[in-house]
């Protein structure tokens, strides 16, 4: 597509709950990031993706936060029983693959899907 | 640690007069950095990059950035803001333990407010 694509725009859901939050990226990005925002802070590193495996998920907070990317496009963020604590604008970006300097570096961010828990 | 401060909560400036937003970074090695500005309900927008070459460099709608290495800074300037300049800006730096990667640091971000 023309830009990155993120549903929902927003999910507000109960503590305890299970949620799933969709990125399309650019079409032909074969690096895809996921970034949590917190209000009035930047953007924190989750994990990303290089095609369809997770090439780093240091930044994933715990073990409730999951992330998959099957085809090496469209990726899902996958966050069991809900915490309050995770309520944030969650940020995909994709880019051209690694490892080429001139571009690699540059990211296309989504508008993000604001999760609120309850 | 690798870190990224923008000493500012917000700056404001009237419309016609020059702007700078401040950045300072902390990173081994050698630093790529970056400015994003994010508009309400749009996603972050890259505005320009400094790898490597000229100090000083320019980017999209007319803004710059002077990489300082001696003060480890790398401040956002534009001549003369216009009202629709008014936005959330980041900035960043690339995790140099992440190889040529989009793993970005980013800052706190600081509110640019130009008044007519």
């Amino acid at each position: 597509g023309a830009g990155v694509s993120q549903t929902p725009s927003n999910k507000v859901t109960e503590k305890g709950k299970y949620v799933e939050l969709r990125c399309d990226p650019i079409s032909g990005h074969t690096a895809l990031y996921w970034y949590r925002q917190s209000l009035g802070q930047g953007p924190e590193f989750l994990i990303y993706f290089q095609g369809t495996g997770a090439a780093d998920d240091s930044g994933l907070p715990n073990d409730r936060f999951f992330a998959v990317r099957p085809e090496g496009s469209v990726s899902t963020l996958k966050i069991q029983r809900t915490e309050r604590g995770d309520s944030a604008v969650y940020l995909c970006a994709s880019s051209p693959r690694t490892g080429l300097l001139s571009g690699a570096n540059v990211l296309t961010f989504g508008a993000g899907s604001r999760l609120t828990v309850l | 640690a690798q870190s990224v401060a923008q000493p500012e909560d917000q700056v404001n400036v009237a419309e016609g007069n020059p702007l700078t937003v401040k950045c300072t970074y902390s990173v081994s090695g050698n630093p790529y950095l970056f400015w994003y500005v994010q508009y309400p309900n749009r996603g972050l927008q890259f505005l320009l990059k400094y790898i490597t070459g000229d100090n000083l460099v320019k980017g999209s709608y007319g803004f710059e950035a002077e990489f300082n290495k001696s003060q480890t800074s790398f401040h956002l300037k534009k001549p003369s803001a216009l009202v629709s300049d008014s936005a959330l800006y980041f900035c960043a730096v690339r995790d140099s333990g992440s190889g040529n990667t989009g793993k970005l640091i980013f800052g706190q971000g600081t509110t640019l407010q130009v008044k007519p």
